[in-house]
Formats: structure tokens, sequence, C-alpha cells
């Protein structure tokens, strides 16, 4: 079952802002992902976060992760055209004896030149 | 980096047809795959976790007998859609993990480009 839920649903920016989306979870989880899909396209991995971690950079990307809220942000500064996709938050937790991915609902992120 | 490739990448077929999609990890073993659906617009459900050598775990409420799963090497999983129906046209997408990957602390997965199902 689906444990993310991500706000907002989409997110429409011009080229050059920042684009915040945000997480939230129900249970205890291993680490945090996040993912990027181009329409049509699979799933390329973004950025890992573990339970342990508060925040993380990668680029651009900036992820924050609070376990005492269950809650986790993607922060992406400097919009491009190219960043237009939807994005996924993903739990990794354990679930009948393996760790596996729960998917949020995700954010379509458009962003205009 | 890990590639995990998908065939085929889409697939039309008739109804009551069986189909069969192939999941392989390129340049690693993978002792786990995962098998998951997309709908338009929806998230990525996970359907099933496929242990090489072992029977596939489905998740509550994924028929068995419908979809069948086969790990049968540490770099192929089969997921067969069988008996076809239009309500099963939809967007499938594997994954695998690497062997001893808590080990290595690499828990990220590795995503297939995912396989289009039009079932007429």
């Amino acid at each position: 079952s689906q444990q993310g839920e991500e706000d907002p649903q989409a997110l429409s920016i011009q080229e050059g802002e920042n684009a915040t989306m945000n997480c939230s979870y129900k249970t205890s989880i291993n680490n945090l992902q996040w993912y990027r899909q181009n329409s049509g396209r699979g799933l390329v991995h973004l950025i890992l976060i573990r339970s342990n971690e508060r925040e993380k950079h990668s680029g651009r990307l900036r992820v924050t992760l609070d376990t005492s809220k269950k809650s986790s942000s993607l922060l992406i500064t400097a919009s491009r055209a190219a960043d237009t996709a939807s994005y996924f938050c993903a739990t990794d937790a354990l679930r009948s004896n393996d760790y596996k991915l729960s998917f949020g609902a995700g954010t379509t992120v458009t962003v205009r030149a | 980096g890990a590639v995990v490739s998908q065939h085929p990448s889409w697939v039309i077929c008739k109804s009551g047809t069986s189909v069969k999609i192939e999941c392989r990890s390129l340049d690693f073993q993978a002792t786990t795959m995962f098998w998951y659906r997309q709908f338009p617009k929806q998230s990525l459900m996970l359907m099933a976790t496929s242990n090489e050598g072992s029977k596939a775990t489905y998740e509550q409420g994924v028929e068995k007998d419908k979809f069948l799963i086969n790990h049968a090497s540490l770099t192929l999983s089969t997921l067969t859609v069988t008996s076809a129906h239009p309500e099963d046209s939809s967007f499938y997408i594997c994954s695998a993990r690497e062997e001893m990957y808590r080990v290595a602390q690499q828990e990220t997965q590795y995503f297939g480009p995912g396989t289009r199902l039009l079932v007429l």
C-alpha cells in the first residue's frame, strides 16, 4: 500500500525559480528516496537520505528529513526547463521480512521557459 | 552505474493472450527484483517481490495466478500477464537490488525503463 503522500500534486514555476515539494509518511523507515520520472519513461534515482540524517545535498537538490514529523522535502534550486517531470518520494521500510519501497503519489513539476 | 533493462518496451496484444516481460540486470547480480505497475498519472504500486531461486511474494490484492513471476537467475526475472484483459493495460516497471546491498550500504534500487502494455 502507498505510504507516502506528497504535496503539492502539481507545481508550475518559472525557469530560475526554486521548486519545493513535500512528502509525508506513516511508519518507521530505513531511508527515504526521491526519484524523477519524465513522461512515459522509467524512474531516475535522485537522492537517498537515511533515517539518521537530517539534510542532504546533491548539486541543485536539497533534501530534508524530519523523522519526528515523518516528513521530507525536496528543493530544486535554480530550476531549468529540463527539470520538468514528476517527482516521487519513496520510503524504504521493512515489510513482510524484507525492505521494500513504497511510493508517494508524486508531484508534477512544470518549469516554464 | 548499474543498468536494468526491460523487454519489450511496449506491447499490444489481444484480450485473452499472455504476455511475457523480461527484466535484466546488466552489470550486477540481483538477488531481489521488484515488479511495479503504474496507471496513467498515478504512482507506482508494488505488485510483487521476486527472489532468485524462490517463489515470488505478492502484495495484497495482486493475483499470483494472473501475474506469474519467475526469477531463474541472478540477472533475469520475468513477469507473465496471463489471459490479459483491457484492465491489465498499464506501465509495468521492474527494479533490481544488488546482492549484499545492506553490507555495501547500497539500498538504491535500479529501475528498468518500463514496459507499456495495451490490451485490446
